[in-house]
């Protein structure tokens, strides 16, 4: 059962912020949302996390809605490189299972 | 610092055949796990080890697929008999607890 909810695809302009949407609607108190990315032929690779307050890191930043329902992801200056398929996944602590749904493909343009 | 490495990168053989595909885990982590990628599918879990010890293995297709971790540094996933469609990319990652798992750049195996 997909717990989160992403647009199948966007595309974004290089040197913009990319702000890519997740919803979460039954994430439960003890789940985090974590953000991967898979660049083409390379294994998928961590961003972010966060559990209700926004976090920020060398590569993107996290803001989660109050109610937790929803979250953004956001690459603030998007380069082609970062073009990639993102997933945003649900997960508590003391699970260790990803589960991968099918993601949202960002194409970066110049 | 080395990451999760997985060998081989590619991996073609013919069906009947034994594939064995190896993975060395990120030195430290606690946790190691296997994943498959296909079209259809896309990424899913097969098993996670923790401490060299299985602890799900309910992703595992069928009797034809194991995997083992004999030592912190060294885990396999095995396929005997190999068959057409277990053709995919297998994915190897690591933890330290519930830390987020790294992942390695897979071995894609294609079963003729």
């Amino acid at each position: 059962d997909a717990k989160t909810t992403q647009p199948p695809s966007m595309d974004c302009a290089e040197g913009r912020a990319a702000n890519l949407p997740c919803n979460h609607s039954t994430i439960s108190g003890n789940e985090y949302v974590y953000w991967y990315r898979q660049i083409h032929s390379q294994g998928p690779q961590y961003i972010i996390h966060g559990l209700k307050n926004n976090e920020t890191n060398e590569m993107a930043s996290l803001i989660i809605t109050e109610d937790r329902k929803s979250s953004t992801l956001i690459l603030p200056h998007a380069t082609l490189r970062d073009t990639a398929v993102y997933y945003c996944i649900v997960r508590s602590q003391n699970d260790y299972k990803l589960s991968f749904g099918a993601g949202t493909t960002v194409t970066v343009r110049a | 610092d080395a990451g999760v490495i997985q060998s081989p990168r590619h991996e073609v053989t013919e069906m009947g055949q034994e594939v064995t595909l190896r993975c060395k885990p990120i030195s430290g982590h606690d946790y190691l796990f296997w994943y498959r990628q296909t079209m259809m599918r896309g990424l899913e879990l097969l098993i996670y080890f923790n401490n060299n010890v299985p602890i799900d293995d309910s992703g595992m297709p069928e009797d034809r697929f194991s995997a083992k971790m004999p030592n912190a540094s060294f885990s396999t996933l095995k396929i005997q008999p190999s068959e057409p469609r277990d053709s995919a990319v297998y994915f190897c990652a690591s933890s330290l607890g519930p830390q987020p798992q790294h992942f390695g750049d897979g071995t894609r195996l294609s079963i003729l």
